[in-house]
């Protein structure tokens, strides 16, 4: 699997939206980005996945560029529970066969009032 | 739904004893991840099964480290004999091929050998 490259912490303001990078400019072209994220002390948490094209779903957006070499995260009001490590992985998905999910350092995002 | 369950959540243990982590997946799901977490090494996948055969257990640290999955229904984890560098949270993940590949993951057992 591809390897990840994600900013160890970022802070956003509660209400604001937080935008989360990642790059992966070694994907290949049956890996899909995924995103999980881990509140303290709690097990991992899936977000939200895609191949090329912009995602969304109740909880984020998934905005991943052209080239696919990188993506970036959106949460688009972010509130005080969102405060978690959040990572970006890239895994294969073919044929209903997966791939590991590989979980790097992540990006701890705080969330301030 | 019931979730992921894993037992038991907190163990704390002598160096040298055996230790038994258990899973139960989620009904249906046919892969199953076992995860270690620490805060010097984060997440790293020990072991993963699809339809209750073991795939790749590359991530198993030694020999005594060993998973099985009886049925689709629960996986066991064992460490013997446990020393004081395995303390970690073990997390147990399943998911169901062929669909989103969405791992949904247990609430972890904390291991703590002294």
């Amino acid at each position: 699997d591809a390897k990840t490259t994600q900013p160890p912490s970022m802070d956003c303001a509660e209400g604001r939206a937080a935008n989360l990078p990642c790059n992966h400019s070694t994907i290949s072209g049956n890996e899909y980005v995924y995103w999980y994220r881990q509140i303290h002390s709690q097990g991992p948490q899936y977000i939200i996945h895609g191949l090329k094209n912009n995602e969304t779903n109740e909880m984020a957006s998934l905005i991943i560029t052209e080239d696919r070499k990188s993506s970036t995260l959106i949460l688009p009001h972010a509130t005080l529970r969102d405060t978690a490590v959040y990572y970006c992985i890239v895994r294969v998905n073919y044929g209903g066969s997966q791939g590991n999910l590989i979980f790097g350092k992540g990006t701890k995002l705080s969330v301030k009032p | 739904d019931a979730g992921v369950i894993q037992s038991p959540r907190h163990e704390v243990t002598e160096m040298g004893q055996e230790v038994t982590l258990r899973c139960k997946p989620i009904s249906g799901h046919n892969s199953l991840f076992w995860y270690r977490q620490t805060m010097m090494r984060g997440l790293e996948l020990l072991i993963y099964f699809n339809n209750n055969v073991p795939i790749d257990d590359s991530g198993m640290p030694e020999d005594r480290f060993s998973a099985k999955m009886p049925n689709a229904s629960f996986s066991t984890l064992k460490i013997q004999p446990s020393e004081p560098r395995d303390s970690a949270v073990y997390f147990c993940a399943s998911s169901q091929q062929g669909i989103t590949g969405e791992l949904f993951f247990g609430e972890g057992s904390r291991l703590t050998v002294l």
